[in-house]
């Protein structure tokens, strides 16, 4: 039984470097989600996909994040220009369709200096 | 504006004790409310989920109960354990399948 699992777990960048991280979900779950999460706060909701299709953005995912799951498999989740308040553990949760309950990656720590 | 506000934010039991959690929101859209576990490091895991067509739901040691009126939902952990030392997040969802968090409470049990 293999879960969601992200790639890299920890990231370290300087700031204005870009970094991109990856997500693979359970097999067979359409529907695919992004979350960032900051010391001591709850996960806070970025984007969502069913399949390839992202259908839903947060205004917290400014113009230097973009994600992609161009074959409704994996995604990808880019940060351009990073910034120091990028830092945080970003998770990757998938779901089936017709069910309610979201599968949880491990998260990738990511730390801008 | 804070959509969904959890209470505790720490919480001490000694083992074997009763922990309560508490989940006030005010989306009257959301229409599942599930709590999460969250042990560090690792990823939230779905701990129990409730629908507003019951008022109360329990699996094993933990039980949901849930106030449709007053937009309250809180989570009774039984008979406590040190492995249930980990941070809870309630996170109700609407239709958009969107979960919004509330801040965590830390719960520690004590041997």
């Amino acid at each position: 039984d293999t879960g969601v699992s992200q790639n890299p777990r920890h990231k370290i960048t300087k700031r204005g470097q870009n970094v991109t991280f990856r997500c693979d979900p359970i097999s067979e779950h359409n529907r695919l989600y992004w979350y960032r999460q900051t010391l001591g706060q709850g996960p806070e909701f970025l984007t969502y996909f069913q399949n390839e299709a992202q259908l839903e953005k947060s205004r917290l995912l400014s113009d230097r994040f973009s994600a992609e799951r161009p074959k409704g498999s994996f995604s990808t989740l880019e940060i351009q220009r990073t910034e120091q308040g990028d830092s945080a553990m970003y998770l990757c949760a998938s779901s089936k369709q017709g069910t309610d309950t979201q599968y949880f990656g491990p998260g990738t720590r990511l730390t801008v200096l | 504006q804070q959509q969904v506000k959890q209470s505790p934010q720490s919480l001490i039991v000694q083992k074997g004790g009763i922990s309560i959690i508490n989940c006030a929101y005010e989306n009257t859209a959301f229409d599942y409310f599930p709590w999460y576990q969250q042990f560090p490091g690792k990823g939230p895991a779905l701990l129990i989920a409730i629908r507003p067509d019951v008022s109360e739901k329990k699996e094993g040691r933990f039980t949901i109960s849930f106030n449709k009126s007053a937009k309250q939902f809180s989570l009774h952990i039984m008979d406590s354990q040190p492995g249930d030392s980990a941070t809870y997040f309630c996170a109700p969802e609407g239709s958009n399948y969107k979960l919004t968090f509330g801040k965590g409470t830390l719960l520690t049990v004590n041997p």
